[in-house]
């Protein structure tokens, strides 16, 4: 098993819809968690930060559920701009600053 | 905010030749820096955590001989590709995050393309 796994998708989702999807991981002691965002041939840029309360940035929603181990992200009325590659990032406790990947989840946003 | 910057952006070399990609933090001092290798349709994998001032530590499957790190400032990381070949083209990126700050988001370089012919 995968210490990251997310559902490679695309999610075909039309303009203005609402879009989800999870990531889970296997390291019960992860400490930290990321969603990135990749577009094609480009590097990862930070989308937010994943804290344990749940948080909201905008139109993004970023989940932590601790006893199922997995992270979501939820993108509200959405733009031809949110299309891309979505990286779910964890950091286990025993490996400082060795991030662990998922393999992305691809967004296709349709007009 | 952090910044880290990579050059070059693209490059196309020749089969056997050496190819040098260059990571800065530019507003940061990172004593730790990564590099990864993407190849398409496919997730990051790290290839390497470049150590200021120490030998670089090799992900299983990676050479060392292949693949020379040089950490050789607070802001500065380089990698070589030694005798390139066509299957080492791909899409190469390094990150870094601020000394100490463990719980924070890693900052990644624009990345570099390299295409080996």
């Amino acid at each position: 098993r995968k210490e990251v796994e997310q559902d490679p998708g695309p999610f075909n989702v039309p303009e203005g819809a609402t879009v989800a999807f999870n990531c889970t991981y296997s390291n019960s002691a992860s400490q930290s968690f990321f969603w990135y965002r990749q577009d094609c041939r480009k590097e990862p840029k930070l989308l937010m930060s994943v804290y344990s309360s749940g948080n909201e940035d905008g139109r993004f929603t970023a989940q932590l559920n601790r006893a199922s181990q997995y992270i979501s992200l939820l993108i509200r009325d959405s733009k031809l701009s949110d299309s891309a590659t979505y990286l779910c990032v964890v950091t286990p406790t025993d490996s400082w600053g060795k991030l662990q990947f998922g393999a992305g989840t691809q967004v296709v946003v349709t007009p | 905010g952090a910044v880290v910057s990579q050059h070059p952006s693209w490059v196309i070399c020749k089969s056997g030749t050496s190819v040098k990609i260059e990571c800065r933090s530019l507003d940061f001092q990172a004593t730790t820096m990564f590099w990864y290798r993407q190849f398409p349709k496919q997730s990051l994998m790290l290839m390497a955590t470049s150590n200021e001032g120490s030998k670089a530590t090799y992900e299983q499957g990676v050479e060392k001989d292949k693949f020379l790190i040089n950490h050789a400032s607070l802001t500065l990381s380089t990698l070589t590709v030694t005798s390139a070949h066509p299957e080492d083209s791909s899409f190469y990126i390094c990150s870094a995050r601020s000394f100490g700050q463990n719980s924070s988001p890693l900052h990644f370089g624009n990345g570099t393309r390299l295409t080996v012919t």
